[in-house]
């Protein structure tokens, strides 16, 4: 089973709206990240968080960390629609690999 | 710019055919990732590399080998391609992070494979 799952598999918001995606992941992690990926191209890095962190902010992300819970959540607010695209939560469980999960699909209309 | 770059977008092989595909990255990167990405089923790990001529296997390596010849190039082979490797093929680079961590890893733009 997958160490990080995303939820929803797919979110469709209007521009303007907040989208949230959560992540759930199984064992202890050293960090959790966020990537995007547009479709059919190589993923880009949004916010790396640390274990030991609860909050992360970077612009119009926000992403949190419940160590407890193992759970992280991305917040997007005020989407645009060049935010469409799929988004990964990514746990670092072991030295030099990070795990990925299936991804939420978020789709922004205009 | 950091910048990871695939030696091919799109390639198409015959079944059986030996299929290699390069990975170059320059920012001077210990860690190298090649991962393929399936509908369904996400990002998974075949192979990584933390240093020259170092390879370690991932959660999927049968089928396929890789080579670090040169610390900014990274390279996976298909010995003999079959249908079941058509696939998004992905290579990341990444710095090693802290006390065993993992570091951002920067990926290239993705190869889609096709297995005829």
């Amino acid at each position: 089973s997958q160490q990080g799952e995303e939820d929803p598999q797919a979110l469709s918001i209007q521009e303007g709206e907040n989208a949230t995606m959560n992540c759930s992941y199984k064992t202890s992690i050293n960090n959790l990240q966020w990537y995007r990926q547009n479709s059919g191209r190589g993923l880009v890095h949004l916010i790396l968080i640390r274990s030991n962190e609860r909050e992360k902010h970077s612009g119009r992300l926000r992403v949190t960390l419940d160590t407890s819970k193992k759970s992280s959540s991305l917040l997007i607010t005020a989407s645009r629609a060049a935010d469409t695209a799929s988004y990964f939560c990514a746990t670092d469980t072991s030295y030099g690999k990070l795990t990925f999960g299936q991804g939420t699909i978020l789709t922004v209309h205009p | 710019d950091v910048k990871v770059t695939q030696s091919s977008r799109y390639l198409v092989k015959r079944t059986g055919e030996k299929v290699f595909l390069e990975c170059v990255q320059d920012m001077d990167h210990e860690n190298m990732f090649w991962y393929r990405q399936d509908p369904g089923l996400g990002l998974r790990l075949i192979y990584f590399s933390y240093d020259v001529k170092m390879k370690e296997k991932g959660d999927i390596p049968e089928g396929y080998s890789v080579s670090r010849e040169k610390k900014e190039r990274f390279s996976l082979i298909l010995e003999s391609a079959s249908t079941n490797q058509t696939s998004m093929y992905l290579c990341a680079s990444s710095s090693p992070g802290l006390a065993g961590s993992t570091d951002t890893q920067y990926f290239g733009p993705g190869t889609r494979l096709t297995v005829l």
